[in-house]
């Protein structure tokens, strides 16, 4: 069975300071892991999408993500953070058995502080 | 390139009503899904389309809710009656064959009294 999980339900940086969102996934297929983000009363947009083709993906806005199959782990970073980064970011693993469906984490709410 | 829309974006209801959320998916996209998000439970699968035909549904909460898919650019998810526990954000995505990425729309937040 599959499962995310996002080790901090809140993260507070300060703008300029490099910024970590922790997720590890659990799953029994090779996985397709990804990162949303969700700014205020506003739908979910894609920030990057790992395949397996590169264990560090890069994303838009500046952020990436290292696949680490050993720890089971896709963490998302950014080297500075800005004050527009302030939002909801999901983890998500898609099973690749042909279900296409999401399992999502229960969310991180990043605060950038001036 | 126009996303995935949904109407309305807001819906605001008296307990008993019926109501209908509609989604437009990215043309070409042959999946469709529906989440609903609430603050207690996160975001949760209610059902998804796969050329237009309902393949899971275990994610519908209870008979008051129905989804349907007429053609491949339109899905309506109904609630009828409403009720307050209803009230929620719900998303409509949708996905190419052979990718597994989902394309949100921006959302209906739908308010029952």
């Amino acid at each position: 069975a599959q499962s995310v999980t996002q080790l901090d339900s809140h993260v507070s940086v300060s703008e300029g300071t490099p910024v970590l969102l922790r997720c590890n996934y659990s799953s029994s297929y090779s996985p397709s892991l990804f990162w949303y983000v969700q700014h205020p009363n506003k739908g979910l947009q894609l920030l990057l999408k790992y395949t397996s083709a590169a264990t560090l993906v890069k994303g838009i806005n500046g952020f990436e993500a290292e696949f680490k199959k050993s720890e089971t782990s896709f963490h998302l970073t950014k080297p500075s953070a800005h004050m527009s980064d302030a939002a909801e970011y999901f983890c998500v693993v898609s099973e690749r058995a042909g279900t296409y469906k999401y399992i999502f984490g229960t969310g991180t709410r990043l605060k950038v502080l001036a | 390139d126009a996303g995935v829309i949904q109407s309305p974006r807001h819906e605001v209801t008296e307990m008993g009503q019926e109501v209908t959320l509609r989604c437009k998916p990215i043309s070409g996209h042959d999946y469709l899904f529906w989440y609903r998000q609430t603050m207690m439970r996160g975001l949760e699968l209610l059902i998804y389309f796969n050329n237009n035909v309902p393949i899971d549904d275990s994610g519908m909460p209870e008979d008051r809710f129905s989804a349907k898919m007429p053609n491949a650019s339109f899905s309506t998810l109904k609630i009828q009656p409403s009720e307050p526990r209803d009230s929620a954000v719900y998303f409509c995505a949708s996905s190419l064959f052979g990718t597994d990425t989902q394309y949100f729309g921006p959302g209906t937040r739908l308010t029952v009294l």
